[in-house]
């Protein structure tokens, strides 16, 4: 049962770069998530998928891209990575609006 | 815009004390509402959830919470914790748009 797969579990990057965050489901699940994570701020909405073909900006959208390829992939795009996007990123799906949420095991991202 | 309040960012409790962990969230609405937690070096976990029926959730590992509409709370209690409790908890939101809001965490220590 691999649930939720992230790739990769760790990055460096130095300012200006650019990287995809790959996430993939094995669920069926329709809704998809991206959410970062930083110390005493919790989880924060970064976009979202609710379903096949859209895409929706959550709390924390600026400077990052979202594809959602197929029912499956739901990727997350830095163009030019900054040094304030240091954070733990955590890809999640669920069945649909509403509904729990299956979290990957989270991409540890370094901006230097 | 909803959103979500834990009272406490860090507790500490012996082994066999009771564990009441507070949560509030703001929304008039039709709510959804999850602890999740996370164990060191983990992804978040799902630990209950409150969709509607008895405000009494019981949840895995001996936790349950208790939904208070009229409080806007939905506390996390457990009778007796344990050392392997150690974690941090997240209170989270989903309104009908079915995008989640995240408290900022509980840290919870356990001493043997």
């Amino acid at each position: 049962n691999a649930g939720v797969t992230q790739t990769p579990k760790f990055q460096v990057l130095k300012t200006g770069q650019s990287m995809t965050l790959q996430c993939a489901q094995d669920m069926n699940h329709n809704s998809m998530y991206w959410y970062r994570q930083d110390p005493g701020m919790g989880l924060r909405l970064i976009y979202y998928s609710a379903s096949e073909g859209t895409t929706d900006k959550g709390e924390v959208p600026n400077g990052y891209n979202v594809s959602r390829l197929n029912k499956r992939e739901f990727s997350l795009r830095l163009e030019s990575a900054a040094p304030s996007q240091t954070s733990v990123y955590f890809c999640a799906s669920s069945e649909g609006p509403g509904r729990a949420l299956h979290f990957g095991n989270g991409t540890r991202l370094t901006v230097t | 815009a909803q959103s979500v309040s834990q009272h406490n960012h860090h507790v500490i409790l012996s082994e066999a004390a009771s564990l009441e962990l507070g949560c509030n969230y703001s929304y008039g609405g039709t709510v959804n509402l999850f602890w999740y937690v996370q164990y060191p070096g983990q992804h978040l976990q799902l630990l209950l959830k409150y969709f509607s029926g008895d405000p009494l959730v019981k949840g895995i590992k001996g936790f349950e919470a208790e939904f208070i509409k009229s409080k806007f709370s939905f506390n996390l209690r457990k009778p007796s914790v344990q050392w392997s409790d150690t974690a941090e908890y997240f209170c989270a939101v989903r309104s009908g748009a079915g995008k989640s809001t995240f408290g900022d965490g509980t840290t919870l220590t356990v001493k043997p």
